[in-house]
């Protein structure tokens, strides 16, 4: 399973965009990257996943270069609304459930007025 | 839509007593999942289960137990509970695609 990295914390500024890095260099052939937020006091949600190139959704936007061993999530003008911990997973393929995915300890973003 | 609704919302319980966290989902899900959350810290895998009437130990099965006798329902039981099980828990499904829902978690003290 492959292992990713994250920066613990970043801090922004309201209407700025925010791209956070994640590093998975032993991702396999059959993974892909998918990118949780969790609020404060609720539960992880799901807000986009990627296999290459580029990935946008009316939330965020992932960007995959070739070689597939670091992503970027990118938030684009971000509101207060957005602070929150977001996670990086690396997911095979039709996991057997479970024990196949791992939750680091994600980024915390802090968006400032 | 309920989605995924989890029970009790908090509880506060003594050492040694036996609790159970119920979990239903509604979106005919095959595979469910439990996790705990201490404070400040990422999501751990406690058991899965892949579809009814199987299920599997994750990262940090000890003192828990599961059973899945439906595919709505994934209680997750604590025998004797003990304080290091202080924490949040978070049940959570997903679907063919591997996109794993939350629900809204309990936070569990133990005393």
């Amino acid at each position: 399973l492959a292992k990713t990295t994250q920066p613990i914390s970043m801090d922004s500024y309201e209407g700025q965009e925010v791209n956070i890095t994640c590093s998975h260099n032993n991702i396999a052939t059959n993974d892909y990257i998918t990118w949780y937020q969790q609020f404060p006091s609720q539960g992880p949600r799901f807000i986009i996943q990627g296999y290459k190139t580029k990935v946008t959704n009316e939330v965020a936007s992932l960007f995959i270069p070739a070689d597939r061993k670091s992503s970027t999530l990118s938030l684009p003008r971000v509101s207060l609304s957005d602070t929150a911990v977001y996670y990086c997973l690396v997911v095979p393929q039709r996991a057997a459930a479970g024990n196949k995915l791992t939750f680091g300890g994600g980024t915390r973003v802090l968006v400032k007025p | 839509i309920a989605g995924i609704t989890q029970a009790p919302t908090s509880q506060i319980l003594a050492a040694g007593r036996r609790m159970t966290l119920r979990c239903t989902q509604d979106m005919r899900h095959n595979a469910m999942y439990w996790y705990r959350q201490d404070l400040g810290l990422g999501l751990r895998l406690i058991h899965y289960s892949n579809t009814a009437g199987t299920t599997g130990k994750g990262e940090v099965p000890d003192g828990y137990s599961v059973s899945r006798a439906n595919t709505d329902d994934f209680p997750l039981t604590l025998a004797s509970a003990v304080p290091s099980q202080t924490s949040v828990y978070f049940c959570a499904s997903s679907d063919q695609t591997d996109t794993q829902y939350f629900g809204p978690g309990t936070r569990l003290t133990v005393l």
